[in-house]
């Protein structure tokens, strides 16, 4: 199994500012994602991280508001930029590669507040 | 793109048992099932593969018609944590980059 560990845990932000999130991954890992989950609702996938290169994002989501870097097997970045209320929510950053074929690890997520 | 989940939600007793369904719009390669527990992160329970090949847990199966586009999981003898948010995760071509359906929230009382 993969340990995830992201930060912050939780921020308040303010409106029109940018946070960065880390993950943190204990082993390399070739598949990360980044993935959304407002209150109450199911988790929406952002963009998948590619090692040296650039993240491939889904329907929805573009680089200017969500950059992403992935510097190496182990680490990746999610900005939230030019941030405003409906970007408050839960992001989840997820890795590939358990002892089952396909299995993902979450780390525990970023509950991000914006006023 | 995000599979439907129904029911949305169910209230189950110590030893009942419980179905949950899953329905994609797509064609898939896998199906998987994560459950949450409230302000944890999902945690994996079961894959089902294309060609009909399953892993995941000892006490919960699942099931995968792959020409409908639909899986089903079964919880059967429901225990007190089995409560929590489950939700299915498509897979359309093997990248492992999921789609996670609407939820289906269980709670087990005693």
């Amino acid at each position: 199994s993969a340990v995830i560990s992201q930060k912050p845990s939780r921020d308040i932000c303010q409106r029109g500012t940018s946070l960065t999130i880390q993950c943190q991954v204990d082993s390399q890992v070739t598949m990360m994602f980044w993935y959304r989950q407002q209150p109450g609702q199911s988790l929406t996938l952002i963009a998948t991280a590619n090692q040296g290169s650039e993240a491939t994002y889904e329907s929805g989501f573009v680089i200017d508001k969500f950059p992403i870097s992935r510097p190496n097997l182990t680490f990746s970045t999610l900005t939230v930029s030019n941030m405003s209320p409906e970007d408050s929510s839960i992001y989840l950053c997820s890795v590939g590669g358990g002892s089952h074929t396909g299995e993902l690890f979450f780390g525990e997520g970023s509950r991000l507040t914006v006023l | 793109q995000q599979p439907v989940q129904s029911p949305q939600a169910v209230i189950l007793r110590e030893g009942e048992d419980a179905v949950i369904n899953c329905s994609s719009s797509k064609a898939l390669y896998s199906v998987h099932w994560y459950r949450q527990k409230h302000g944890e992160a999902p945690v994996f329970l079961m894959i089902l593969l294309k060609g009909g090949e399953q892993k995941g847990h000892e006490k919960i199966s699942a099931s995968f018609n792959e020409k409908k586009q639909q899986s089903s999981l079964y919880l059967t003898a429901s225990q007190l944590s089995y409560s929590g948010t489950y939700f299915c995760g498509t897979d359309q071509t093997g990248a492992n980059n999921l789609f996670f359906g609407t939820g289906t929230r269980l709670t087990v009382i005693p």
